[in-house]
């Protein structure tokens, strides 16, 4: 997963609680995704930006909040945690110019409780 | 029903055996598809993309699609026990905003 980073790898909140999952990518890509991928459901997007300082909602953005206050950084944010958000969170970027130039980073694992 | 259809697995194949994956889609305005492999426990890794019908070649790898029958598949030649993950289809109207639908993702094991 070359380029993107997520931070944390692994994460466990009661309900109620918040948290800010964090993506950086260091390949001056425009455009930057969070997705999240549960079983059966494949990956669905939560929120994309295509720039800086631009927020999108996807198809699941309820119960999150993003920001890409600057280039190489994408936050989303759980306000108030719930066990329908467990899930494991990518993120990824593209560049824009190109299909190929995409990449995911690692993952994020939230257990929700 | 989904907009994009592709069977979960597991597939189980020999090695050096090919492998046919698929995936089906009802919104005819779909333009770009694309395969991502999946490792355990790892991001999707982009494989390759096609626009509108057609085939596509990169070495062992060839991604097939039929608009008419809206139909796509991924074919892996001389299958390897390293070939062994999940491999998602997706695909998007146009390259504008880069908003990609998923399939579930089909799971590949290739045993030695």
């Amino acid at each position: 997963n070359a380029g993107v980073t997520q931070t944390p790898k692994f994460r466990v909140l009661k309900t109620g609680q918040s948290m800010t999952l964090l993506c950086a990518q260091d390949m001056n890509h425009e455009y930057m995704y969070w997705y999240r991928q549960d079983p059966g459901m494949g990956l669905r997007l939560i929120h994309y930006s295509v720039g800086e300082g631009t927020t999108a909602k996807g198809e699941v953005p309820d119960g999150y909040n993003v920001s890409r206050l600057k280039k190489q950084n994408f936050l989303l944010g759980l306000e108030s945690a719930a066990p329908s958000q467990t899930s494991v969170y990518f993120c990824a970027s593209i560049s824009g110019r190109t299909l190929e130039t995409q990449y995911f980073g690692p993952g994020t694992r939230l257990l929700v409780l | 029903q989904k907009e994009v259809e592709q069977d979960p697995g597991p597939l189980s194949v020999p090695e050096g055996a090919i492998v046919s994956l698929n995936c089906t889609y009802s919104n005819s305005a779909f333009q770009y598809f694309m395969w991502y492999r999946q490792y355990s426990r790892k991001g999707p890794e982009l494989l390759m993309y096609t626009y509108s019908s057609g085939n596509k070649e990169d070495g062992r790898f060839t991604a097939q699609v039929d608009k008419s029958s809206k139909y796509i598949s991924l074919f892996i030649r001389d299958s390897q026990p390293s070939d062994s993950a999940t491999y998602l289809c997706a695909m998007t109207p146009t390259s504008g905003t880069y908003k990609y639908i998923f399939g579930t993702g089909t799971r590949l094991k290739v045993l030695a």
